[in-house]
């Protein structure tokens, strides 16, 4: 069974400072990992994606985020955060080959202050 | 645009009530899936569904149901059965080995 632990439900960053945000997940096979962001009452938007290959993984809006096997972490990392990533970010875990079939994290919210 | 469509944004259901939730995709995905949403809680799946006139119980499907007649359309219905059925329900779709979209979500509240 998989399952997925997001450290800190609220991180309150400064702009322009860094933001980390922590992602462990438990999985019996190589998982299919993924960050999403929701913002206030919207559904969510596909942020990166890590499936094979490079561990380092890019995606949207500056974000990234590197997957280590030995510590099965997924940490998502923006080296300066905007007003704009004020939002809610969910790590999510997919085993099968639908990658629909998703176990998420509770998620962690993110303040940025300025 | 092709996207997914959730419809209505907000809906109130009466205790005892059964109400259905509405989803539409136009990107010719093959599978769709149902959200629910609380908060500290991230998203759990209700049903999900491969392909047309098949679909399986996800996590927490109790009190909930669903039909795929329609590769397009994957309506959930939240029955009187669902004790607590107020939250965020989002509805995704994908195809192979590609990540989900989703949808913009509904808010229930039993009133």
């Amino acid at each position: 069974a998989q399952s997925v632990t997001q450290l800190g439900s609220h991180v309150s960053v400064s702009e322009g400072a860094l933001v980390l945000l922590r992602c462990n997940y438990s999985s019996s096979v190589p998982p299919y990992l993924f960050w999403y962001v929701q913002y206030p009452n919207q559904g969510l938007q596909l942020l990166l994606k890590y499936t094979t290959g490079a561990t380092l993984v890019k995606g949207i809006n500056g974000f990234e985020a590197e997957f280590k096997k030995s510590e099965t972490s997924f940490h998502l990392t923006k080296p300066s955060a905007h007003m704009s990533d004020a939002a809610e970010y969910f790590c999510a875990v997919s085993e099968s080959d639908s990658w629909g079939k998703l176990q998420f994290g509770a998620g962690t919210q993110v303040v940025v202050t300025p | 645009d092709g996207g997914i469509t959730q419809s209505p944004k907000y809906l109130f259901r009466k205790e005892g009530q059964n109400v259905t939730l509405s989803c539409e995709q136009n990107l010719n995905h093959d599978a769709m899936y149902w959200y629910r949403q609380d908060p500290g809680q991230g998203l759990r799946l209700i049903y999900y569904s491969q392909i047309v006139n098949d679909f399986q119980k996800g996590d927490i499907a109790e009190g909930y149901s669903v039909s795929r007649e329609k590769k397009e359309s994957f309506p959930l219905t939240v029955t009187s059965a669902q004790k607590n059925p107020t939250a965020f329900y989002l509805c995704a779709s994908s195809i192979g080995a590609s990540e989900a979209f989703f949808g913009q979500g509904t808010r229930l509240t039993v009133v």
